[in-house]
């Protein structure tokens, strides 16, 4: 059975260019999160998606960050453009809605120059 | 804001003792508490997951939560130094997203 599944694994990019990353939720999972995690600051929660609707996107640092969900089976994180105080590594996580647990992908490893 | 607080480490325990996570959180309505695992350069991995006061064991894993103090740990028996790395409290509250505390390093010396 398949886990998450993210690309790139890693992204090394200069500063003011745009960033893709992508995820695959597990099969039949209905809620799909996109973290950030950096040595300070731990894992911070981005957005997080229900059925494909975005259902809260407070942690979204700034308009600079945007993501999609356009099926259940994909969704996009975009940064443009890019800055240094970007790099971190970004997970998803899928989960079935109510109390269940969040599985994660390997998560990229994105470094902007 | 809602929080969920680790003592960051590192924990040393030597190979075979018991080695005693802790984990407090801010918002009284939390019902479902999750330990993850990280390994250095991983992905956080489920351990446990824990909705009712009292213990769970699951083999060398034991998960307590004392919802009156606002508590949960995880107590690692026989430790070894394949569970050296950084585990991750969460909370959760219905159905919203898990918070994380930042995690604890726990190394075991063999």
């Amino acid at each position: 059975d398949a886990g998450v599944i993210q690309s790139p694994r890693h992204e090394v990019t200069e500063m003011g260019q745009e960033v893709t990353l992508r995820c695959k939720p597990i099969s039949g999972h209905n809620s799909l999160f996109w973290y950030r995690q950096t040595m300070m600051r731990g894992l911070e929660l981005l957005i997080y998606f229900n059925n494909n609707v975005p259902i809260d996107d407070s942690g979204m640092p700034e308009d600079r960050f945007s993501a999609k969900m356009p099926n259940a089976s994909f969704s996009t994180l975009k940064i443009q453009p890019s800055e240094p105080r970007d790099s971190a590594v970004y997970f998803c996580a899928s989960s079935w809605s109510g109390d269940q647990p969040q599985h994660f992908g390997d998560g990229t490893r994105l470094s902007i120059l | 804001q809602k929080e969920v607080e680790q003592n960051s480490g590192p924990l040393s325990v030597p190979e075979g003792a018991i080695a005693s996570l802790n984990c407090t959180y801010s918002d009284r309505g939390s019902q479902s508490f999750f330990w993850y695992r990280q390994y250095s350069g991983k992905s956080p991995e489920l351990i446990m997951f824990i909705y009712s006061n009292g213990d769970k064991e699951d083999g060398r894993f034991t998960a307590q939560l004392n919802k009156a103090s606002q508590y949960v740990s995880l107590l690692i028996r026989d430790s070894q130094p394949s569970d050296s790395a950084t585990y991750l409290c969460a909370a959760r509250s219905g159905n919203t997203p898990l918070v994380f505390g930042k995690g604890t390093r726990l190394s075991v010396i063999a």
